[in-house]
C-alpha cells in the first residue's frame, strides 16, 4: 500500500530564516498532496495542496513543490515566525480510493525569536 | 473549522466499557471520515464515509464502528475489544470528489480519549 515519508522528525530555526520539510510516497498514481499544520492539543489545519498536474504552488510565505518522477514534495516556509512553530503533517492521496490519505509522521518545527 | 463539532473534548473509559464520540458538520458534506492520532505518529484512518447509510473500514478498523444514518453525523464507536484506546480521535468531512478529484478534508477539535 501506500507509504508516506517525511523528514526531519523535528526542525529548529531562528525566526527569519526558511524551512523546508520533504515528504516521499510510494504510490506513482497518487495525485493529491496536502499539508496540514497542527498546534498543540488543536485540529490539524489545511494550509496547502496541490495536484500532480502541477509542479509547485506558493501562498505568500508558504510553498509547495512536487516532483512526479522521484515521488517527493516539499513544504517550504520562507521568513519564519515564532506563531509558525507547529507540527506540520504531509498527505498522499491513494489511487483507485476515495478520497483516501495517508500521513506522514509529522515533523515538530520550533522558530526562535 | 467551526463546521465540525466533536464532542465531548475528554473522555474516560472503563475497562470493558463501549465509549462513543461524537461528531456533527454543518458543511453539508457528503464525505466523513475517522482518524486516530498517536503521540509521535501520524494520522490513521478507522473508518470512512462516502454517503449518509454506507461507510467503510480504514487501516485500523478493529475494535470500533461507527454509523452513517444522517449526513451531519457520523458516530465513533471505541467498543471493548480495541486494548488500546488511548489516542486523540480526530474526525474530518469534505464534499465529494468530482470525477475522482480529490477534495480537502477539514478536522474537528477532536477528542482525547484515555483508559481509566
Amino acid at each position: 500500500g501506500e507509504n508516506v515519508e517525511q523528514h526531519p522528525s523535528t526542525l529548529s530555526v531562528q525566526e527569519g530564516d526558511s524551512a523546508v520539510i520533504k515528504c516521499t510516497y510510494s504510490d506513482s498514481a497518487s495525485n493529491y498532496f496536502p499539508w496540514y499544520k497542527q498546534e498543540l492539543g488543536k485540529r490539524p489545519q489545511l494550509i496547502i495542496d496541490i495536484r500532480s498536474n502541477v509542479g509547485e504552488k506558493k501562498d505568500q510565505r508558504i510553498a509547495v513543490t512536487l516532483n512526479k518522477t522521484a515521488k517527493h514534495f516539499s513544504l517550504h516556509i520562507t521568513e519564519t515566525q515564532p506563531e509558525d512553530s507547529a507540527v506540520y503533517f504531509c498527505a498522499a492521496s491513494i489511487s483507485l480510493s476515495f478520497q483516501k490519505l495517508v500521513f506522514g509522521t509529522g515533523t515538530r518545527l520550533l522558530v526562535s525569536p | 473549522d467551526g463546521g465540525i463539532t466533536q464532542s465531548p473534548k475528554y473522555l474516560f473509559r472503563k475497562e470493558g466499557q463501549n465509549v462513543t464520540l461524537s461528531c456533527e458538520q454543518n458543511l453539508n458534506h457528503d464525505a466523513m471520515y475517522w482518524y486516530r492520532q498517536d503521540p509521535g505518529q501520524g494520522l490513521r484512518l478507522i473508518y470512512y464515509s462516502q454517503i449518509v447509510n454506507d461507510f467503510q473500514k480504514g487501516d485500523i478498523a478493529e475494535g470500533y464502528s461507527v454509523s452513517r444514518e444522517k449526513k451531519e453525523s457520523f458516530p465513533l464507536t471505541v467498543t471493548s475489544a480495541q486494548k488500546n484506546p488511548t489516542a486523540f480521535y480526530l474526525c474530518a468531512s469534505s464534499t465529494n470528489p468530482g470525477q475522482g478529484v480529490n477534495q480537502p478534508q477539514h478536522f474537528g477539535d477532536g477528542t482525547r480519549l484515555s483508559i481509566l
